[in-house]
């Protein structure tokens, strides 16, 4: 089975922090995914990597940067947190096959206060 | 653009058929999926569709594909407790990494 883990479940940080969001699958996918979750929006793409040191911007970038210096781990920093910012942060992952779909970790709950 | 649209709510008793529908905008979808969402979990893959088919089961599951409505459907046969949760359609377009989401549907399943 394909496991996608975040780091945390739960985070709690300020405005104007640095803040640093794991994920790490263990099925040597080349393709990684950040989204966020808000009601009644779904799922918004923020960026995803289709290889080592590989990214592109998805839907919702700004705010926000990735960093993959190891094909596991795709991190994802928010510069300068924001109470906008407040959501739950979804990562995925995916085999490079066009026909192979994206597994998800159990998010990250964020919240900014 | 890329759209796909979900009712928002369903509610079906326990041992009924639920069957969640989903309508997306791109007739270049390739692939379409769907995730099911329980309360503080990520989302969890259930099925997915090649666009050349039209149908799909696998257990309780029955996926219906209409592409000349570009209409999805998931039937859930003997819907159980457990089915409550949040189910998302999803589409791929043409050889995209992306995929396009809906807003979700909460199935409520009353015993």
């Amino acid at each position: 089975d394909v496991k996608v883990t975040q780091s945390s479940r739960y985070l709690v940080k300020r405005t104007g922090e640095k803040v640093f969001l794991e994920c790490v699958q263990d099925m040597d996918h080349e393709n990684m995914f950040w989204y966020r979750q808000d009601p009644g929006l779904g799922l918004r793409l923020i960026y995803f990597s289709y290889d080592v040191k590989m990214k592109e911007k998805g839907d919702i970038p700004e705010g926000y940067s990735v960093s993959r210096e190891k094909k596991e781990r795709f991190s994802l920093i928010l510069e300068s947190a924001s109470t906008n910012q407040t959501s739950m942060y979804l990562c995925a992952s995916r085999a490079g096959p066009n026909n192979q779909p994206q597994h998800f970790g159990d998010g990250t709950r964020l919240s900014i206060l | 653009g890329e759209d796909v649209e979900q009712s928002l709510f369903l509610s079906v008793r326990e041992g009924d058929s639920s069957v969640i529908n989903c309508t997306y905008t791109d007739s270049s979808s390739t692939y379409l999926y769907w995730y099911k969402q329980e309360p503080g979990a990520g989302l969890q893959l259930l099925t997915y569709i090649f666009s050349n088919m039209d149908m799909k089961q696998d257990q309780r599951l029955t996926v219906l594909l209409n592409k000349k409505d570009k209409h999805l459907s998931l039937r859930i046969a003997d819907t159980q407790t457990g089915d409550s949760a949040i189910y998302f359609c999803a589409e791929r377009v043409d050889s995209s990494y992306k995929l396009i989401f809906g807003s979700g549907t909460r199935l409520l399943v009353r015993p």
